[in-house]
Parts: structure tokens; C-alpha cells; sequence
């Protein structure tokens, strides 16, 4: 079956280095990928998605590729602040041409600790 | 748009007891969908709804759960007979579904802030 394996956590950073979390996936299919965040008592928010091979998803100074050779989408940024703490989530939707229920399937999760 | 709602935020409830769930969706979201979140767990889907029909259930919805989106607006996820494991933060996400193909907007799900059960 369709699923994801994220590197584990917590993953704990000085501000300003650089992050990496690695996330491989498992489908049968084409998926959409993505990455998701949780902060602190809030919903999970979409971050960034790539919707097909080599694909680079980006937003708020965070990135991603679409590895289908290694089926993999690793999260990347440049320079962490503390403000970026929090939980972040690669997920997948499998999608079939025309026909697609939009279930999306989650990692486990991986805590960033960012200090200053 | 107010974003997905979901009500209550917190329930602490007797195991046995039975508790009910409400997600209200953003209103021009035909696709919601139930999760189930433990601590250190990604969210684990239980069921989705297009419009008023149910159209996926997991196996790990088992027959003390129910949900239903009569309307197709607003949806309950009620639970019976509650149990210490079914302990967890119940997620509420919603959607623009249609049939387009491989990347559409329409699979960019919504979150709610999550209800937050504790069975004790």
C-alpha cells in the first residue's frame, strides 16, 4: 500500500543553520506531494506541494523536490528561524488520471526546535 | 471564509460515554474528511464524504463510530461507548473535489484546529 517514512525527530537547530528533513514515499500510482506544518495549538497548514516529477515546491523560504528516482521529497531551507518551530508532516495523494478521493497519507511527523 | 470549524475544541469524557463531534467545513467545500491524530503520529484517515455521501471508510472505523454530513454541509463524528484508546485529536479537513487530474487545487486539503477527546 501508498506510504510515507520521514526521518525522525526532534530535529534541534541554532537559527540561521540550515534544515534538512528527509521524507521517502511508497505509491503505485502518480502522487501529489506535500508537506504540511502544525504549530503549537493550531490546524495543520499546507506548506508546499509538487504535483509531478522534478517538480520543486517552494514557500516561505522552504523547498522541495519531486524525486521520483528516489521517491523522495526532502524539506529544505537555507536559513531556520525560531518562528519556524514546529511539526512538519510529508504527505501523498495518489491520484489515478480522472479519478481521485484526495486522501491524503501522512508521515509520522517531525518536531523542528529551533533556539536562538 | 472562515476556515473549517470544528466543535468542541477539548472533550473529556468517561470511558463508555458516548461523544459527538462537529466539523463545519468552508462552504464551498463539496470533499470533507475525518482524521484521527495520537501524539507522535501523523493524522490517520478514517472516512471522507463527498456532498452527503460517504464514500470511504477505513478499517479503523470501527462500528462505534459513525459520521454523517446530512446536508452536505456541516458533518458529526460521534463515537460510542468510548474507549482509553480512542483518545486522540480528531481532525476535520475539507476540499474543492472534483474529478480534474493529476494536480489539481482540489486536492489541497483544509484543516480544522482539531477536537481534542480524552477518555479517561
Amino acid at each position: 500500500g501508498n506510504s510515507v517514512t520521514q526521518m525522525e525527530g526532534p530535529v534541534t537547530l541554532s537559527e540561521e543553520a540550515f534544515l534538512t528533513i528527509n521524507c521517502t514515499y511508497t505509491a503505485t500510482g502518480y502522487p501529489s506531494l506535500f508537506w504540511y506544518v502544525q504549530y503549537p495549538g493550531e490546524g495543520l497548514q499546507l506548506l508546499l506541494k509538487a504535483t509531478k516529477a522534478d517538480d520543486k515546491g517552494s514557500n516561505k523560504g522552504f523547498e522541495a523536490t519531486y524525486r521520483k528516482e528516489t521517491t523522495s521529497f526532502h524539506l529544505e531551507k537555507g536559513s531556520v528561524q525560531v518562528s519556524d518551530s514546529a511539526v512538519y508532516f510529508c504527505a501523498l495523494v495518489e491520484e489515478h488520471g480522472s479519478s481521485n478521493t484526495g486522501k491524503l497519507i501522512f508521515g509520522q511527523g517531525t518536531t523542528l526546535q529551533v533556539k536562538p | 471564509d472562515t476556515g473549517v470549524s470544528q466543535d468542541p475544541r477539548h472533550k473529556i469524557t468517561k470511558r463508555g460515554q458516548n461523544v459527538t463531534f462537529r466539523c463545519d467545513p468552508i462552504s464551498e467545500h463539496n470533499r470533507l474528511y475525518w482524521y484521527r491524530q495520537t501524539l507522535g503520529q501523523g493524522p490517520e484517515f478514517l472516512t471522507y464524504f463527498q456532498n452527503e455521501a460517504q464514500l470511504e471508510k477505513s478499517r479503523l472505523l470501527s462500528d462505534r463510530f459513525s459520521a454523517e454530513r446530512p446536508k452536505g454541509s456541516f458533518s458529526t463524528l460521534e463515537i460510542q461507548r468510548t474507549e482509553q484508546g480512542d483518545s486522540a485529536m480528531y481532525l476535520c479537513a475539507s476540499t474543492r473535489g472534483s474529478s480534474g487530474g493529476a494536480g489539481s487545487g482540489a486536492n489541497v486539503l483544509t484543516f480544522g484546529a482539531g477536537s481534542r477527546l480524552t477518555v479517561l
